[in-house]
């Protein structure tokens, strides 16, 4: 079955210090992933994609198909970090359909 | 393009009523999406449709739910009669394949029903 688990409802941290959002998947192909964010007050919005390899706000996530992992790390916190991170998974069918994660609240403390 | 449109922003109902939830994909999206976002479950994909077409609604919840997208532009989730567990934040999302199945969303519609 198709499965992405975020084991934290929420991880508080202080500005500057390192952060890392977890994320399993469970997938029998080769999945695509994805971070999604919400801000207070704003529209969910896709923050990263792991085929694009690209560094965004600070972000980057790497999958890790041995231990089925997407985790989301920035080295240095920011306040306007704060939000709501969704990871997410979109397997083989061309229809775009993503299973979501439950979600983890990034607080990020001055 | 002013991205994806839901109405209303809130409804504030009794149980009982009929609530129907409204959508606006972008335009040249083929792909809509209906999720529901609780505090207990998080986000859940109920219903999604491709080129107009329902193609897994496995995830909505009992037959008191139903959805339609009459049109390439339009798509309507509706709850009758709607229940007390259904208060939650409804998003409607877009996507095709020309956005690298990127979904963008709506800004969802707040429903509480007393």
């Amino acid at each position: 079955a198709q499965r992405v688990t975020q084991p934290e409802k929420l991880l508080s941290v202080f500005k500057g210090a390192p952060v890392e959002l977890k994320c399993n998947y469970s997938y029998s192909g080769s999945p695509e992933l994805f971070w999604y964010v919400q801000y207070s007050r704003q529209r969910l919005q896709l923050l990263l994609r792991h085929i694009s390899r690209e560094s965004i706000k600070g972000f980057t996530a790497d999958l890790n198909k041995g231990e089925t992992s997407f985790h989301l790390k920035k080295p240095f916190a920011q306040e306007e970090d704060s939000a709501m991170y969704y990871c997410a998974l979109s397997g083989s069918s061309n229809t775009g359909k993503l299973i979501f994660g439950q979600g983890t609240t990034l607080q990020v403390k001055p | 393009d002013a991205g994806v449109i839901q109405s209303p922003r809130h409804e504030v109902t009794e149980m009982g009523q009929e609530v129907t939830l409204r959508c606006k994909p972008i335009s040249g999206h083929n792909s809509l999406f209906w999720y529901r976002q609780t505090m207990m479950r998080g986000l859940e994909l109920l219903i999604y449709f491709n080129n107009n077409v329902p193609i897994d609604d496995s995830g909505m919840p009992e037959d008191r739910f139903s959805a339609k997208m009459p049109n390439a532009s339009f798509s309507t989730l509706k709850i009758q009669p709607s229940e007390p567990r259904d208060s939650a934040v409804y998003f409607c999302a877009s996507s095709s394949r020309g956005t690298l199945r990127t979904q963008y969303f709506g800004p969802g519609t707040r429903l509480t029903v007393l």
